[in-house]
């Protein structure tokens, strides 16, 4: 399965900044998704990344809250924007190779706000 | 209701021992069945994924599921310390790429030396 490697790893910021996410696979894949992943709940899709376009956000995320890029088919990038403590969570990447396979994902972006 | 139900455990066993770790599902449409492991500080990484009901072993490891009752278990036999980690099940009907995956909350599960 591909690589994916999301930077930050983890980082903790200050209320009302932004932070932006990287994620970089080591082949072209069809499909990004941004997730996030709070203690003690399921993983909740945040947006599909799309190569080109807008992304696809799920109900309750907005762009301007979470604003993403997609610039080829190998990186995508997650900002959250406005901070406040309700953002501390793991943000994580996933990718898809075809349409017949599942889902893999990075290690995670953990986010403190101080 | 939620679509679907993990008991988050923590689920602590002994070395050796047969794990046992299931979800139930309400929505009959779902068809593809995945387990990830995930460890601490880590993503989750896939296991195992099935299409439709019965069984696939893959090692120490085997998926069921049984669409009649909406239930999916995953057996981890003879446990290690290795396997310590948090397993969450997911789900899609329509195939990958056509719908996004509904997960569950994880179990947390301790493999005790």
């Amino acid at each position: 399965s591909a690589v994916i490697s999301q930077k930050p790893s983890r980082d903790i910021c200050q209320r009302g900044t932004s932070l932006t996410i990287q994620c970089q696979v080591d082949s072209q894949v069809t499909m990004m998704f941004w997730y996030r992943q709070q203690p003690g709940q399921s993983l909740t899709l945040i947006a599909t990344a799309n190569q080109g376009s807008e992304a696809t956000y799920e109900s309750g995320f907005v762009i301007d809250k979470f604003p993403i890029s997609r610039p080829n088919l190998t990186f995508s990038t997650l900002t959250v924007s406005n901070l406040s403590p309700e953002d501390s969570s793991i943000y994580l990447c996933s990718v898809q190779g075809s349409n017949n396979q599942p889902q893999h994902f990075g290690d995670g972006t953990r986010l403190s706000i101080l | 209701q939620k679509e679907v139900e993990q008991d988050p455990g923590p689920l602590s066993v002994p070395e050796g021992a047969i794990v046992s770790l299931n979800c139930t599902y309400s929505n009959s449409a779902f068809q593809y069945f995945m387990w990830y492991r995930q460890y601490s500080r880590k993503g989750p990484e896939l296991l195992m994924y099935t299409y439709s009901s019965g069984n696939k072993e893959d090692g120490r490891f085997t998926a069921q599921v049984d669409k009649s009752s909406k239930y999916i278990s995953l057996f981890i036999r003879d446990s290690q310390p290795s396997d310590s980690a948090t397993y969450l099940c997911a789900m899609l009907g329509r195939g990958f790429g056509n719908e996004k995956l509904t997960f569950g909350t994880g179990t947390r599960l301790t493999i005790i030396p």
